[in-house]
């Protein structure tokens, strides 16, 4: 089992949907990360979080740290959010491994 | 103005050479790291350095080794190139470690022939 798991592993949205993407992980962590990888390659960072949530435009991050669950949130998507998305975790002290999540691929289809 | 830069993005080369791949990052981060992305998709982590020295060094052949000269660069050295090493590999910097928001590089595509 891996330590981060995705879910859905694939996702297929009509413009305009809202869509989720969920993150679980079995570690202790100190923070996680929401990071999105273009068709081309290039990754972005999103959100970091340890509590709670957070908003950046049309993107919302969620975290619950007791039952080691996170969600990334997008309203209103767009064909232009089509990437992968990857949500990886830290662990508890300040320079333990970063642990990857699998990866959620989305297309938004227009 | 890139904030994080590595080069070559594209690197073809046979099965049993040397190669390097540079990064700087412009962000005056004090933390860089680089990473392997395999054909799966999975990122894992390989080595991080802060202000030049190595914090985290994963199971990595000691075929590869980082080298930063400040802290805003690190480059990575492979020797003997095998076929498994094919992969994306990227490299990010960020400040306050791990604990901080990471800024990645374009990539590396690095594929072995």
């Amino acid at each position: 089992k891996n330590e981060v798991e995705q879910s859905p592993q694939n996702l297929t949205a009509q413009e305009g949907e809202f869509i989720t993407i969920n993150c679980s992980y079995s570690v202790g962590i100190s923070a996680l990360h929401w990071l999105q990888q273009h068709p081309g390659g290039g990754i972005v960072s999103l959100f970091m979080l340890s509590s709670g949530k957070k908003k950046h435009g049309r993107l919302i991050a969620t975290i619950n740290i007791q039952e080691k669950h996170s969600s990334l949130h997008i309203t209103a998507s767009h064909p232009r959010d089509s990437a992968v998305y990857i949500c990886a975790v830290e662990g508890e002290t300040s320079y333990d491994k970063v642990i990857f999540g699998p990866g959620t691929s989305l297309s938004v289809i227009p | 103005d890139t904030a994080v830069s590595q080069t070559p993005k594209y690197l073809v080369t046979q099965m049993g050479n040397d190669k390097s791949i540079k990064c700087e990052q412009n962000l005056g981060h004090d933390t860089m790291y680089w990473y392997k992305q395999d054909s799966k998709k999975f990122l894992k982590i390989m080595f991080s350095y802060n202000n030049k020295e190595l914090i985290i060094n994963e199971t990595v052949p000691n075929r590869f080794s980082p080298k930063s000269p400040d802290k805003a660069h690190l480059n990575l050295h492979i020797n003997s190139l095998e076929l498994g090493d094919s992969a994306v590999y990227f490299c990010a910097s960020s400040q306050d470690g791990l604990a901080g928001p990471q800024h990645f590089g374009d990539g590396t595509r690095l594929s072995i022939l």
